[in-house]
């Protein structure tokens, strides 16, 4: 399968303060990622789609204010996190898209845990 | 109604079972199926495609029946291994098409 890279791993901030993810696809280009957020014992939740060269498309429910992303390679897409609050404390994935014998199949990224104290 | 449904389980079976999820999709111009699998405090992992005439890997064997807009996961001869949550996903071959997944079935393997 393909790799997909997510940095930090694990982060722990201070409320009002602003966190960057890195989503990097090491072995093929990914002109369409994904961003999910995941609470305990629940289901992925989309949040974006992130575009390489154009906007993201946010679902709704997701302030596109606070949750900026970045596509701006084949290989990387960032989301930031702004003026994080304690209610932002979640598991965040990525995952790329690639073209596959079975169709799209999508490739995730090991998580950030991100806790805001 | 949700765009893609699976029993959320969970699935209790003893190790050397058989067991079946099945996971039942909204959207009729859906071309693409997958089984994914995710561990707990891990990212969903593919698991296999599922393609019209079914296919099998191993002790796993996926079918899907388009007129029932319903596919399925078999598992045989169930390992302690195998515990973890089953995820069901529907997409498109074009690239705008949403990619959906269920909100995924537990299995816990018991030796």
């Amino acid at each position: 399968g393909a790799v997909v890279s997510q940095h930090p791993s694990r982060v722990i901030c201070k409320s009002g303060t602003s966190v960057k993810i890195e989503c990097r696809s090491l072995d093929f280009q990914a002109t369409t990622m994904f961003w999910y957020r995941q609470f305990p014992k629940q289901s992925l939740m989309l949040m974006a789609t992130s575009n390489e060269g154009s906007k993201a498309t946010y679902e709704q429910g997701v302030e596109k204010d606070k949750f900026l992303i970045n596509h701006a390679s084949l290989t990387l897409s960032t989301l930031t996190v702004t003026s994080a609050h304690p209610e932002d404390s979640s598991f965040y994935i990525c995952s790329a898209r690639r073209q596959g014998a079975g169709g799209y199949e999508q490739y995730f990224g090991p998580g950030t845990r991100l806790t805001v104290t | 109604r949700k765009e893609v449904e699976q029993d959320p389980g969970p699935f209790n079976v003893p190790e050397g079972a058989t067991v079946a999820f099945n996971c039942t999709y909204s959207n009729s111009a859906s071309q693409s199926f997958f089984w994914y699998r995710q561990d707990c405090r891990k990212e969903p992992k593919l698991l296999m495609s599922v393609y019209s005439s079914g296919n099998e890997d191993g002790r796993f064997t996926a079918q899907l029946n388009r007129a029932s807009q319903y596919i399925s996961l078999l598992i045989r001869d169930s390992k302690l291994s195998d515990s973890a949550t089953y995820l069901c996903v529907a997409t498109g071959n074009t690239g705008g098409f949403k990619t959906i997944f269920g909100a995924g079935t537990r299995l816990f393997v018991k030796a």
